[in-house]
């Protein structure tokens, strides 16, 4: 199985700050295709997860455009330009590249 | 805008089967791989199985033995059943939609639903 490792998994955040988490795959990401099956959730307290990112950059429709992904093969962050207080909540990286699917542990992101 | 809603028991029996049903509404059935996510309290995600429109399934591994996903597509739902239930299936259900190719490799779930919570209890 691939495994998925984040970090930090907590980070204090300052609403207007930006704000970072790094997802790091055991083995690459990228389809023979150039495809980067990387993907990003946000799970909201006392919500379901919502998509934020796809294809390790392509924003969801509907996501602010102050959140955004990159990276490349087996090293992807998640950026934040500035938080916002409705951004807290567990981020999540999973892997779609091959079967299972494995998510990241998660990332707690609060308000300081 | 699609819409998908889980039912089923909220308590099963240690040995027993865990049953629960994803009722689609809003948008077609084709084209996706409809799946379920399940969420032990206070824990991260895990990723159990997922089902085309014409019957094919992914399934986790560490899961397969017992976990069998179906889709009655006249009835807009798709199902889950695990068998041999223990403590450690006591989660929160998820069941959402994703792309998948014809290869494996799949991406994008959206439309969670808002999750059924089970516990295995005798």
């Amino acid at each position: 199985d691939i495994v998925m490792t984040q970090s930090p998994l907590s980070l204090p955040v300052t609403p207007g700050e930006p704000a970072s988490i790094s997802c790091r795959s055991s083995q690459s990401l990228v389809h023979s295709n150039g495809v980067t099956f990387l993907d990003w959730y946000l799970q909201r307290p006392g919500q379901s997860p919502q998509l934020l990112i796809y294809f390790n950059s392509s924003r969801a429709p509907g996501v602010p455009d102050r959140f955004s992904g990159s990276g490349s093969g087996t090293d992807f962050t998640l950026k934040i330009s500035r938080v916002e207080a409705e951004d807290v909540g567990i981020y999540y990286c999973m892997q779609g590249l091959q079967t299972p699917w494995t998510f990241g542990q998660g990332t707690k992101v609060e308000i300081k | 805008q699609v819409h998908l809603e889980e039912s089923g028991p909220g308590l099963v029996k240690p040995s027993e089967t865990l049953s629960l049903t994803c009722t689609i509404s809003g948008g077609s059935i084709g084209t996706y791989y409809w799946t379920w996510v399940r969420q032990p309290p206070g824990e991260g995600l895990e990723w159990i199985g997922s089902v085309f429109y014409n019957g094919y399934t992914y399934y986790n591994p560490s899961l397969k033995s017992r976990v069998s996903i179906s889709i009655d597509t006249s009835k807009a739902q798709f199902a889950l059943k695990l068998r041999s239930v223990t403590a450690a299936d006591t989660a929160l259900y998820y069941c959402t939609r994703a792309f998948c190719s014809d290869t494996g490799n799949c991406w994008r779930l959206e439309h969670w639903g808002r999750g059924a919570l089970v516990t295995v209890s005798s």
